[in-house]
């Protein structure tokens, strides 16, 4: 079964200090992989999409990156307005399979 | 543009009542879902639609109904509530199953 497994489950950062998210995947050939933010009571925001091992996309202090098994969302020198959920979705390979999402890492940037 | 809207924002219904779940989009997106987000489950599809005229199940479709008369709207039906479908109901849209736009949400409680 085709699986998305994020970690860690939660993570508290100082302001400043940076760190990665990881999502790991068990589809092969999948045709995209999705990061979104949510914060609390609201609904999960797009952020990047991916489609290729090596592609990276970059906003503000945000990077993804992806590999043929994982990706990351690298945070660097992060600030208290980043803090959220931060969820990982793959997109199958066959034309009929569904995006499948994570569970999520919850992120909280401490001033 | 509003995006993806959804109402009602809050909803309590008592066991066997039925409701819908209003979901309208205006960016003349073909693809359509509904995700219920439960507290360690993640997000989990529970129908789509992949133009007018068009759905099918997704992995939790028991007690729900869809349609697709227009481009726009994409109305959830709860057949007759149970405590069960207590959750946090979001409408997704997309120009094809990539990246999703979600609306803000609807918390539900069924007692």
């Amino acid at each position: 079964e085709d699986q998305v497994t994020q970690s860690p489950e939660a993570l508290r950062l100082q302001e400043g200090e940076s760190s990665s998210l990881n999502c790991s995947y068990t589809v092969s050939g999948l045709r995209g992989l999705f990061w979104y933010r949510q914060d609390p009571g609201k609904g999960p925001e797009f952020l990047f999409t991916l489609y290729s091992a090596g592609e990276e996309k970059e906003k503000e202090r945000l990077k993804a990156t992806l590999t043929k098994k994982e990706s990351f969302l690298h945070i660097t020198a992060p600030k208290p307005e980043d803090s959220a959920t931060y969820l990982c979705a793959v997109l199958p390979p066959n034309r009929d399979d569904k995006i499948i999402f994570g569970k999520g890492t919850r992120l909280h940037i401490l001033p | 543009n509003a995006g993806v809207t959804q109402t009602p924002k809050f909803q309590v219904l008592k066991t066997g009542q039925s409701m819908t779940l209003q979901c309208a989009q205006d960016m003349n997106h073909e693809y359509m879902s509904w995700y219920r987000q439960d507290p360690g489950m993640g997000l989990r599809l529970i129908h789509y639609s992949v133009g007018a005229g068009i759905t099918d199940q997704g992995e939790v479709p028991n007690g729900y109904n869809v349609s697709r008369s227009t481009t726009e709207d994409f109305p959830l039906r709860l057949l007759s509530a149970a405590p069960s479908q207590t959750s946090v109901y979001f409408c997704a849209s997309s120009l094809t199953q990539g990246a999703l736009y979600f609306g803000p949400g609807t918390r539900l409680t069924v007692t």
